[in-house]
């Protein structure tokens, strides 16, 4: 049953404490992004790799960092410097040709992180 | 810098009506426009993709267009049911490099019985 695992499901954060959220994905996937996204918004791009060992920044990354040391999984971390970090995380996978036009991501079933 | 809104925030009507998302971006220089759905603390699924070079796409009583040139896109859902209550998000592929989506900030519909 292939398909993309994001744990925990919901996740808690005391102050100046880092994080890491987990994805996995089993559907061979070269590329993986991470998204946050917060209430009557849509969704900000964290970071993103198209290929094992590299990855890149999205629009929002200050305050977050990730790597990539294996196909199947992309954690990241939600470091203290983010000082606004609750927010449904999301993550996603897509084969990773870009120029294939009908190229389509498939997301995880997200990981809430809350504050305390 | 692409941006993309979409047009109403909330929507609620009545099981069987006929009804329009809308969705339009600033750069027309777009590879596709997705249309996304989204459960309640749940992941994103895709429902259409639109090649910069189509003009529609439908599944179902879905149905996608897409105007680049006035930079809109419109989903159109046909007899409308409970089970369609959701948020639907748009999301634009900015150009060859890069998978890089770019989303809406998603239309929620309460579709009732």
């Amino acid at each position: 049953d292939g398909g993309i695992t994001q744990s925990p499901k919901y996740l808690f954060r005391k102050e100046g404490q880092n994080v890491t959220l987990s994805c996995e994905q089993n559907l061979n996937h070269d590329a993986m992004y991470w998204y946050r996204q917060d209430p009557g918004q849509g969704l900000r791009l964290i970071y993103y790799s198209q290929i094992v060992n590299d990855f890149q920044k999205g629009d929002i990354a200050e305050g977050y960092s990730v790597s990539r040391e294996k196909k199947e999984s992309f954690p990241l971390t939600v470091t203290s410097a983010q000082k606004n970090p609750t927010a449904f995380y999301l993550c996603a996978s897509s084969i990773g040709r870009e120029k294939l036009p009908q190229e389509t991501q498939y997301f995880g079933p997200g990981t809430r992180l809350l504050v305390l | 810098k692409q941006e993309v809104t979409q047009i109403p925030a909330a929507l609620s009507v009545p099981e069987g009506e006929n009804l329009v998302l809308n969705c339009s971006f600033t750069d027309s220089a777009i590879y596709n426009l997705q249309w996304f759905r989204q459960d309640p603390g749940k992941g994103l699924t895709s429902l259409l993709l639109i090649q910069s070079s189509q003009r529609e796409q439908t599944s179902g009583r879905l149905n996608a267009s897409l105007d680049k040139s006035s930079g809109r896109s419109t989903l159109y859902i046909a007899a409308s049911q409970p089970g369609d209550s959701a948020t639907y998000l748009c999301a634009v592929r900015r150009g060859t490099s890069g998978s890089r989506l770019t989303f809406g900030e998603g239309t929620q519909l309460t579709v009732n019985p």
